[in-house]
């Protein structure tokens, strides 16, 4: 079924940068499309971001058009966001999870990682 | 932008009750819903998928229906393991959205 793993959480002061990596193994990550959700404290879902399979298509919410970037390394079956210009707004769980096939990236999540903690403060 | 509506946004109910969550879309996403379940500090779970197709693993107590605007999820018999929130989530247009969530209480 597969498994994910994300990683490089942590406290960040607002306007500063952090990475999140994402981990695969379990199945063959090029072929997939792969989404990063967020959830604020106490709040509900939030979709971000998604790459195709092949990196060749990426779709961001418009609140992170322009400071984030979702990335992969097919060959280290990993998957990236790089936050930049964060607000206190972006604090959040981000979670990685797994979207379709091949030209069906653009698709439901069907495996998700345990999440990684976003903190942006002061 | 396309908005889900859930409701109720919380419902009690008891083991072995069925219980209905409905999600309404602001405009026609075919049948391009999934719903998830969330535990409280877990990640979510897929449970449904294209509107009524049940993801593999997932107890065939859980039914999902509808197109275009309106979608329900139906829990035949409520088991203690299904008290969580329940979210649906469209997945025709970008960007993607998710209702605001459905938190299913024990009575």
């Amino acid at each position: 079924q597969g498994q994910l793993v994300e990683s490089g959480g942590g406290v960040v002061q607002p306007g500063r940068s952090l990475r999140l990596s994402c981990a695969a193994s379990g199945f063959i990550f090029s072929i997939y499309g792969m989404h990063w959700v967020r959830q604020a404290p106490g709040k509900g879902l939030e979709w971000v971001a998604l790459i195709w399979y092949d990196g060749s298509n990426k779709y961001y919410i418009d609140s992170a058009k322009g400071r984030f970037t979702i990335s992969r390394d097919n060959s280290k079956n990993t998957l990236y966001l790089q936050m930049d210009s964060l607000r206190a707004e972006d604090t959040a769980v981000y979670y990685c999870a797994r979207g379709g096939r091949y030209t069906l990236s653009s698709s439901y999540m069907d495996v998700w990682g345990k999440g990684t903690t976003v903190t942006v403060s002061s | 932008d396309i908005q889900m509506t859930q409701s109720p946004s919380t419902l009690s109910a008891s083991v072995g009750d069925r219980v209905t969550i409905t999600c309404r879309a602001s405009q026609s996403i075919s049948s391009w819903l999934a719903w998830y379940q969330q535990r409280p500090g877990k990640a979510p779970k897929l449970l449904i998928y294209k509107a009524s197709s049940l993801e593999s693993g997932v107890p065939s107590r859980f039914s999902g229906s509808g197109s275009g605007t309106e979608f329900t999820l139906t829990i035949s018999s409520l088991q203690p393991d299904d008290f969580a929130t329940y979210y649906c989530q469209q997945y025709n247009s970008f960007p993607y959205t998710f209702g605001q969530g459905t938190k299913l209480e024990i009575k």
